[in-house]
């Protein structure tokens, strides 16, 4: 099982990035997604959930109207889009396999962004 | 200002026993389980103790979880210098309707 991240993103302020993570090695369809997020020196922070096989979302309240995300089933890929980018927003960004059973068990190696003028 | 409380740091001599705590509340704690991860410098996050309170495959059994009423603990038992790393304590939140995390407690080996 492996959750491959995009490469590294550099963002200004007020525009928006998209962060992709490919599952590969299981079934898609009995998972979901989650997206946690770590600025630097942080802690872990949740940013939302997707499950695969109806694409319902649960989105943190903070992030509500700013995050969308996406499955792609036949690419085995989900997709985090976070948009009007602010400087606070610049952190490490992960995607985990969630199963209903046991949690967030298979990380990605994390996605870098940052959000500078 | 996390949801769950985990004390900051806590260190301990190789081969002893350390735990680890995490508070909660009836929303989250004491309605659902913990997932337990290890973030080893410069890496992503690893499960060590899941919701169904399994250790996952590869994980030594020197790490244990429990919980009682809105708090969980995380036993580290035999410890040595690879266990330098952040742990971090989560669990769902029915009230919130979100995942939510301790602040993470960073465990020194002396």
């Amino acid at each position: 099982v492996q959750m491959e991240q995009s490469g590294a993103e550099l963002k200004k302020p007020g525009a928006s990035v998209r962060v992709s993570c490919k599952a590969s090695g299981y079934s898609l369809s009995a998972y979901g997604f989650s997206w946690v997020r770590q600025a630097p020196g942080q802690g872990l922070e949740w940013v939302g959930q997707i499950t695969v096989y109806n694409g319902e979302t649960k989105i943190a309240q903070k992030f509500q109207g700013r995050v969308t995300m996406t499955v792609d089933s036949s690419m085995g890929t989900a997709n985090l889009n976070l948009g009007r980018l602010k400087s606070d927003d610049s952190a490490v960004y992960y995607c985990a396999r969630l199963h209903d059973a046991d949690g967030m068990d298979v990380w990605g190696q994390g996605t870098t962004v940052i959000v500078s003028s | 200002q996390s949801v769950l409380t985990q004390a900051p740091s806590l260190s301990g001599t190789p081969g002893q026993r350390v735990t680890i705590s995490c508070s909660g509340s009836n929303s989250n704690i004491g309605s659902t389980s913990v997932n337990w991860f290890q973030q080893l410098p410069g890496t992503a996050p690893k499960l060590l103790i899941s919701t169904s309170n399994h250790r996952p495959s590869g994980v030594p059994d020197r790490f244990s979880g429990s919980k009682s009423g809105t708090s969980a603990s995380l036993a580290i038992s035999g410890l040595r210098t690879d266990d330098e790393a952040d742990y971090y304590c989560a669990a769902w939140d029915v009230s919130l309707d979100a995942w939510v995390f301790g602040g993470g407690t960073k465990v020194t080996v002396l």
